[in-house]
């Protein structure tokens, strides 16, 4: 079964600095999809940026961006220019190349300090 | 565009009782999710739809947990009955097809006394 691991708990960044998210997945499949979703206070569950395993380059979306290591089964999340509306919970997931078998990672909360 | 609606917000019911959930996809979406988010921890997917038939409900505990999507819009989630266990944020998402972009709604927040 596909696990999706995310090693940091808690994170803290100045605002403006930038920040990496960690995470980490295991699966036996070579095509899928990996995520990086914001869950802020309110609950509802927002998409920051996709990766389809099978493009080697790294999606970018303004000021996040992923390194995508395949080999190493590694997705981190970079945020650059961190702001205070950055704070949230912050969820890895991993679906397969059919958009099933989706697994979500234990989260990560980002605190934003002024 | 109006988003993921769903219903209630929030319900407090006390163990052996019956619930139901109520979820509003985006119109036009095919596919639609249940996940259980438990405090601290991330979603776990109960049950997927594609228009109206099951694709995974590998994950649902089917001896209490039910939904379905007979019209293949909305969709009802249903514990029955419920366990102090199944306290949890209920999420429902929907997406225009199967891998692409899932959009969330707001969550029906569960406690069970």
């Amino acid at each position: 079964a596909q696990t999706v691991t995310q090693s940091q708990p808690e994170m803290s960044v100045q605002e403006a600095e930038t920040v990496t998210l960690s995470c980490t997945y295991d699966t036996s499949e070579s095509d899928y999809y990996l995520f990086w979703y914001k869950q802020p206070p309110s609950r509802q569950m927002i998409l920051v940026i996709r990766q389809e395993a099978y493009k080697q380059q790294n999606a970018t979306e303004n000021r996040f961006s992923v390194n995508f290591q395949k080999a190493a089964k590694s997705f981190s999340l970079k945020i650059s220019d961190s702001q205070l509306g950055d704070a949230a919970m912050y969820f890895c997931a991993y679906s397969d190349n059919y958009g099933q078998n989706f697994v979500f990672g234990p989260g990560t909360r980002l605190s934003v300090l002024p | 565009e109006a988003g993921v609606a769903q219903s209630p917000r929030y319900k407090i019911i006390e163990k052996r009782q019956s619930v139901a959930f109520w979820c509003n996809p985006i119109s036009g979406h095919a596919t639609l999710y249940w996940y259980q988010q438990i405090l601290g921890q991330g979603p776990k997917l109960l049950i997927q739809f594609q228009n109206n038939g099951v694709v995974d409900d590998s994950q649902l505990p089917k001896d209490r947990f039910s939904a379905e999507r007979l019209k293949g819009v909305d969709s009802t989630l249903k514990i029955q009955p419920a366990k102090l266990e199944d306290s949890a944020v209920y999420l429902c998402a929907s997406s225009l097809d199967l891998s692409t972009e899932a959009f969330f709604g707001q969550g029906t927040r569960l406690t069970v006394v």
